[in-house]
């Protein structure tokens, strides 16, 4: 389901650093997954996704993990540098329909 | 390419006076359309979403309502704002099919 009613966790890190993003999902049809990236006052960039048939999956400096069993979805965002301090979410599509549905988000700080 | 329009960027608005926010998207044809309410902190909440002309599904009820006359223009109104109808709201499309949804720069809504 949506955590829309919960305030952001945050995460702070050094420059430079790994940054390990989590989020728990509800639903156990749910079969594609996105990690979007959202800076203050603009709408979500798509940022990579996921199927339900794959475990791992690589972009530039990101990773998305998926472990259906317990439910969970990890973005990995290696030598993390300032411009990527904004909230990060991730949203579930229900393998019946169109729908996307986000998680509470994390604000990421990036600390020079 | 695709691109997504959002406007107004920002309104202030009385309660009990009407509402419409509208969305348009170009260089796709038949896209799924959403409409996502993003209170200040929070995450992204979906509150109504369209597979065709005319055809809208509402996920919360609530005191808006979205219209689609054509295929790719989305509509979101109110008759009356109340003061909760306040934040920051998202419109998207998609082509489904384990594909990502794209995000129009928001509207931030005022409701005073």
């Amino acid at each position: 389901g949506e955590s829309v009613g919960l305030h952001l966790p945050t995460l702070s890190v050094q420059e430079g650093d790994n940054s390990i993003i989590n989020c728990a999902y509800s639903n156990s049809a749910s079969d594609y997954f996105i990690w979007y990236k959202q800076e203050s006052g603009k709408g979500p960039q798509f940022i990579i996704d996921i199927r339900s048939n794959m475990d791992k999956r690589q972009g530039q400096r990101v990773t998305v993990l998926l472990n259906k069993t317990v439910k969970h979805l990890s973005l990995q965002i290696a030598a993390t540098q300032p411009g990527d301090s904004a909230v990060y979410f991730c949203a579930e599509n229900f393998a019946t329909g169109n729908q996307f549905y986000f998680g509470t988000g994390t604000s990421l700080t990036v600390i020079p | 390419s695709q691109t997504i329009h959002q406007w107004p960027a920002t309104l202030v608005q009385p309660v009990g006076s009407p509402l419409s926010l509208e969305c348009t998207v170009e260089g796709t044809s038949n896209p799924n359309l959403y409409w996502y309410r993003q209170a200040a902190g929070r995450g992204l909440q979906l509150l109504f979403y369209s597979v065709g002309i005319g055809q809208i599904s509402s996920e919360v009820p609530q005191n808006l309502s979205a219209s689609r006359p054509q295929d790719r223009q989305f509509i979101l109104s109110s008759k009356k704002l109340l003061l909760s109808d306040s934040g920051f709201y998202l419109c998207a499309w998609g082509k489904g099919g384990h594909t990502e949804a794209f995000f129009g720069q928001g509207t931030r809504l005022t409701v005073v």
